[in-house]
């Protein structure tokens, strides 16, 4: 069975930095491009980028570049979202998810990122 | 990259079919036949309903349908369950291995 399991819920500070993670298993983790998703309170989803565990091929939403990095451990079939300085407007609900033939297949459960004061 | 264009709402009664549009351009929902559609219960991951445009995953039920013309993509829903009420996102190939949302829909099940 294919299974994405993130990492759970953070609190974080404005400025702190944060990694959170995304465990493939079930297929081979390096066969498929894993992206991840953003949802901001109320609003939709919004693609911020893609990565190839096989070779760490990586591509960003322009609205995201810059803004966060994207890698992934393959020895661990694990792919990341981090971020070096949290915004309170990065508070959100972010997924993961398997890219196979230009469509999401298989979803992480979500990591809700709460960043305040 | 502009997010593709859906109604933020749409309603219908139990029973009734329901059609859900999805605009973008030729760099996306009209240069490729890979648009796929999502429906979302706020809490939980999205489910894949339709990918490719108008294929079905196993065991999404033929309630749903999906269809194109030219820039424009189109979910249909027939014989609303309570159950169907949720979010629904079109998403489109764009190219490089992008893809690009929908603002989504609201679905209301009267």
């Amino acid at each position: 069975e294919v299974q994405l399991v993130q990492s759970g819920a953070e609190v974080k500070k404005p400025g702190e930095s944060l990694k959170i993670s995304c465990k493939g298993s079930g297929y081979s983790f390096t066969s498929y491009w894993i992206a991840w998703v953003r949802q901001m309170p109320g609003k939709g989803l919004e693609w911020m980028g893609i990565i190839y565990p096989s070779d760490s091929d990586t591509r960003y939403s322009p609205s995201f570049q810059g803004q966060v990095t994207i890698s992934a451990d393959k020895s661990i079939s694990t792919a990341y979202l981090q971020w070096s300085s949290l915004k309170a407007s990065d508070t959100a609900m972010y997924y993961c998810a398997r890219y196979g033939g230009n469509y999401y297949h298989y979803w992480g459960q979500g990591t809700l990122v709460t960043v305040s004061s | 990259q502009s997010a593709l264009t859906q109604p933020r709402s749409v309603s219908g009664s139990p029973g009734q079919s329901v059609t859900i549009s999805c605009t973008g351009t030729s760099s996306d929902v009209g240069g490729y036949n890979y648009v796929s559609w999502y429906q979302h219960h706020p809490g939980k991951a999205p489910k894949l309903l339709i990918y490719d445009v108008n294929k079905r995953p196993s065991g999404v039920p033929d309630r749903f349908s999906g269809s194109k013309s030219g820039n424009t993509a189109s979910l249909t829903i027939s014989g609303l369950q309570a159950e169907d009420e949720a979010d629904y996102y079109c998403c489109s190939y764009a190219g490089s291995y992008t893809l690009v949302f929908g603002g989504g829909t609201k679905l209301t099940v009267l």
